[in-house]
């Protein structure tokens, strides 16, 4: 069965240090991957996704960047976390199943930067 | 500019159907409906979607009308699990879900 990891569950973390976090697919290959976010009291919002190893697509411009060096990993990364970095990390995976392009989100990492 | 509009809160006794309405007058025909929920604190959930027929799953049953321009997500027998977050998406083959602010349904015991 197709399953997606995503770790840590939670961070904290000071303004100006770096981040990593990490998101892993299991049971699909090729999938294409995704990064969002979701700030406090606010919507769902795409920050990269992946068609493939080394093609990342950006829909925001931020301090963060994104990096998928094999087909089921998918890495999000900061130099400097800043203090509007806080929020809820989410990572998913999609592929076609009938007429169903869905996604299957992660558990998330709920970061905070203080 | 929102593909979709939802009320953005809504109350549901437990037990009772949940009726969770959805316009999106601006759908092209090649676009689906799609529905996710998000349970606080967690990632979200594949509901449903559908193209123009009515669609029915073991989670909820999505009615579309005629005209394409309005959806309804039913749940059917509402539980106290089913408080969450409800998303109405317009979306067409390939391209990335983009969320918006949805509905907040409360299943009061």
């Amino acid at each position: 069965s197709q399953t997606i990891h995503q770790w840590p569950a939670t961070l904290v973390q000071p303004v100006g240090s770096p981040l990593s976090l990490e998101c892993t697919v299991e049971g699909t290959s090729n999938p294409n991957l995704y990064w969002y976010r979701q700030a406090a009291g606010r919507g769902l919002q795409l920050l990269f996704y992946s068609v493939g190893i080394g093609q990342i697509s950006s829909e925001v411009p931020q301090n963060l960047s994104a990096s998928r060096p094999q087909d089921r990993q998918f890495i999000l990364s900061s130099k400097k976390l800043l203090l509007s970095d806080s929020g809820f990390y989410l990572c998913a995976w999609s592929v076609w199943v009938e007429t169903n392009y869905g996604y299957t989100f992660g558990s998330g990492t709920r970061l905070t930067v203080v | 500019d929102a593909k979709t509009t939802q009320p953005p809160s809504m109350d549901c006794a437990e037990g009772r159907a949940a009726n969770l309405p959805c316009n999106h007058s601006t759908i092209s025909g090649n676009e689906y409906v799609y529905w996710y929920r998000q349970i606080h604190s967690q990632g979200p959930q594949y509901i449903i979607h559908g193209l123009k027929n009515n669609e029915t799953n073991e989670m909820a049953s999505l009615i579309i009308t005629e005209d394409r321009k309005s959806s309804t997500l039913i749940l059917p027998h509402a539980t106290l699990r089913d408080t969450a977050v409800y998303y109405c998406i317009v979306r067409e083959g390939y391209s990335t879900l983009t969320f918006g602010k949805g509905t907040m349904l409360l299943v009061s015991p």
